[in-house]
């Protein structure tokens, strides 16, 4: 299957600070890109949709502002949490996939605010 | 609304045979897929179904009917790396994954 790269796997940051995840397609053109976010032993929550060279689509109470997505060319988005708090500490996962075809997903980032 | 239900846990021993089910409500249709997940990864994709039927692949086999709003998959001679998640995900109208909680696997020796 098509191999979908997330970087990096995990990271701590202090509370306040912003964290950059990247989310790259290595073997094929991604045209749209999906961010979830997974809380222990719960469903995936879609986050936000993204096109490449237009704006994310975010769902109903994530914060745009918060949660800055970028998917600025058809292999590469990505997720910044600005102002991290603890509240924030989940694990993200990306997917891509090429029209309508199956997902692939990256390896998720599990993100530690302290 | 748009919903699936899945059984929240299930408990079969290592060679046997198991068959998780899942029913859903979508907005529209376009395929349902079946991803496996091991705790603390990202899922991976086992099957997309999209029309009615039975689709086989190696030890897993995924069955589709659209008329009822149905699929189960189907996992034969099980291992112990078959514990994990499995999450069924039919696509609606705007090609939108629809996520469960999906079925946690516990297989024993």
């Amino acid at each position: 299957g098509a191999v979908v790269s997330q970087h990096p796997s995990w990271v701590i940051c202090k509370s306040g600070t912003s964290v950059k995840i990247e989310c790259r397609s290595l073997d094929f053109q991604a045209t749209t890109m999906f961010w979830y976010r997974q809380f222990p032993k719960q469903s995936l929550m879609l986050m936000a949709t993204s096109n490449e060279g237009s704006k994310a689509t975010y769902e109903q109470g994530v914060e745009k502002d918060k949660f800055l997505i970028n998917h600025a060319s058809l292999t590469l988005s990505t997720l910044t949490v600005t102002s991290a708090h603890p509240e924030d500490s989940s694990f993200y996962i990306c997917s891509a996939r090429a029209g309508e075809l199956e997902a692939f997903f990256g390896q998720g980032t599990r993100l530690t605010v302290v | 609304g748009q919903n699936i239900d899945q059984p929240t846990e299930m408990t079969a021993t290592e060679g046997a045979i198991v068959q998780i089910n899942c029913t859903y409500q979508t907005s529209g249709f376009n395929g349902l897929f079946w991803y496996q997940q091991h705790a603390g990864e990202a899922p991976t994709f086992l099957s997309y179904n999209v029309l009615d039927g039975l689709e086989e692949k190696g030890r897993f086999s995924s069955f589709l009917s659209r008329s009822k709003g149905y699929s189960y998959l189907l996992l034969k001679e099980l291992q112990m790396k078959d514990s994990a998640s499995y999450l069924c995900a039919p696509q609606d109208s705007n090609y939108q994954l629809i996520w469960g909680a999906g079925t946690k696997l516990i297989i024993k020796p």
